[in-house]
């Protein structure tokens, strides 16, 4: 079955470095991958796309690589803010499925 | 404004018993999905449904019943054959077809006592 890892240590960094957080996949050919922010106590909320097709993808600070031959994206935030302090989740689907799997999520701390 | 709603926001339950989280969506989507998330881990998928009168189990649907009479409404029933209820359950709707979004409620918090 496919397997959807990201590190479950919570990042810490100092407001205004960049954060990358990884999501290694095994079993899978995703035709793409998403990024989701969850705070706690709350529903995640829908961040970026990228196909399978694409290197990477940009939205203001946000960034995402996807290496289908590594398979694994990278999600880094610019110029870091305390506001951006969440658990960061990536999703994989398939073509034909509309099928979501999770990976567990990275907390991120993001201190002034 | 269009969203997805979830309720009760908490829940508590009796061992033994049957308990049913709501969840309506105004989005117009025909995919809906319910999910359960516990703590350190990512969330597992219970039923999803792709269009009115049609669901699927997920990765973890046994002690768990859904409808999907209404096009905006998938409810979940957790009932007394699951083991272990406790858990934040998480309902979300997308479009069908590719490069897709979820779109999530804001979470039912069960709790066994």
């Amino acid at each position: 079955s496919q397997k959807i890892e990201q590190n479950s240590e919570a990042l810490n960094i100092q407001e205004g470095k960049t954060a990358t957080l990884t999501c290694n996949y095994t079993n899978y050919s995703p035709a793409y991958l998403q990024w989701y922010r969850q705070d706690p106590g709350r529903g995640p909320v829908f961040l970026l796309l990228i196909r399978e097709n694409e290197k990477e993808k940009r939205k203001e600070r946000l960034k995402v690589t996807f290496d289908t031959t590594l398979k694994q994206s990278l999600f880094h935030i610019t110029a870091s803010q305390p506001a951006d302090s969440a658990t960061y989740l990536c999703a994989l689907d398939a073509y034909n499925f509309n099928k979501f799997y999770f990976g567990s999520g990275t907390k991120l701390n993001v201190k002034p | 404004d269009g969203g997805i709603t979830q309720s009760p926001k908490y829940l508590f339950r009796k061992e033994g018993q049957n308990v049913t989280l709501s969840c309506e969506q105004n989005l117009n989507h025909d995919a809906m999905y319910w999910y359960r998330q516990d703590p350190g881990q990512g969330l597992r998928l219970i039923y999803y449904s792709q269009i009115v009168n049609d669901f699927q189990k997920g990765d973890i649907a046994e002690g768990y019943s859904v409808s999907r009479e209404k096009k905006e409404s998938f409810p979940l029933t957790v009932t007394s054959a699951q083991k272990n209820p406790t858990a934040f359950y998480l309902c979300a709707s997308s479009t069908t077809g590719a490069k897709t979004e979820a779109f999530f409620g804001q979470g039912t918090r069960l709790t066994v006592v």
